[in-house]
């Protein structure tokens, strides 16, 4: 069954917590990205990769942090440095100038 | 870097009308144009998308047009049913360099298909 996955579907987070949400793709992707939805706006792009172990800063990158040491894996580590995370993340891979297809989305909370 | 704005934020149709919605975009480099319908606590799905080698795309009662000179783009959607209501993303993004696939959207459009 091909696609992309993430984990887990709810994330609740304590103040000064490091969390990292879990990205996998089956589609032989070379392209992964990261975007943040928040209620009434559009997705909006924190990071992505186009290749292994090689990523870009997207628009609102600071407080998170990415690795892409596997084509099939983008892991989001939302730090303590990011102030407003409660979010909804969503998880998309493309390959080349294509369509991005994107995960079930994680949706992070913090108490 | 890229803008794009797209309206009306809400739209409200009976069952049976025709909806519009449209987005403008700030990179006049920007080549490639998806649009993507989100249901409430889904992922966003691709309907349909255009490369600015074409003015106009149809999917069944979906269609897309572009105008690049004036930097816009809008989806229309025929004959509406209940399952439309959902909301609607538009994007923008061109292809090669560094900004490989890199998508900007639209704020998102709230469509309400009443029976």
């Amino acid at each position: 069954d091909g696609g992309i996955t993430q984990s887990p579907k709810y994330l609740f987070r304590k103040e000064g917590q490091n969390v990292t949400l879990s990205c996998e793709q089956n589609l032989n992707h070379d392209a992964m990205y990261w975007y943040r939805q928040d209620p009434g706006q559009g997705l909006r792009l924190i990071y992505y990769s186009q290749i292994v172990n090689d990523f870009q800063k997207g628009d609102i990158a600071e407080g998170y942090s990415v690795s892409r040491e596997k084509k099939e894996s983008f892991p989001l580590t939302v730090t303590s440095a990011q102030k407003n995370p409660t979010a909804f993340y969503l998880c998309a891979s493309s390959q080349g100038y294509n369509e991005q297809f994107f995960g079930p989305g994680t949706r992070l909370t913090v108490l | 870097g890229e803008n794009v704005e797209q309206h009306p934020s809400t739209l409200s149709v009976q069952e049976g009308d025709s909806a519009v919605i449209k987005c403008t975009y700030s990179d006049s480099a920007s080549n490639y144009f998806p649009w993507y319908k989100q249901e409430l606590g889904k992922r966003p799905q691709l309907i349909i998308d255009i490369r600015s080698n074409v003015g106009e795309k149809k999917d069944q009662r979906i269609a897309v047009t572009l105008n690049k000179t004036a930097k816009h783009f809008s989806l229309h959607i025929t004959e509406t049913q209940p399952e439309d209501s959902a909301v609607y993303f538009c994007a923008a993004s061109r292809g090669g360099g560094t900004s490989y696939g890199k998508l900007t959207f639209g704020q998102g459009t709230i469509l309400t298909v009443h029976p």
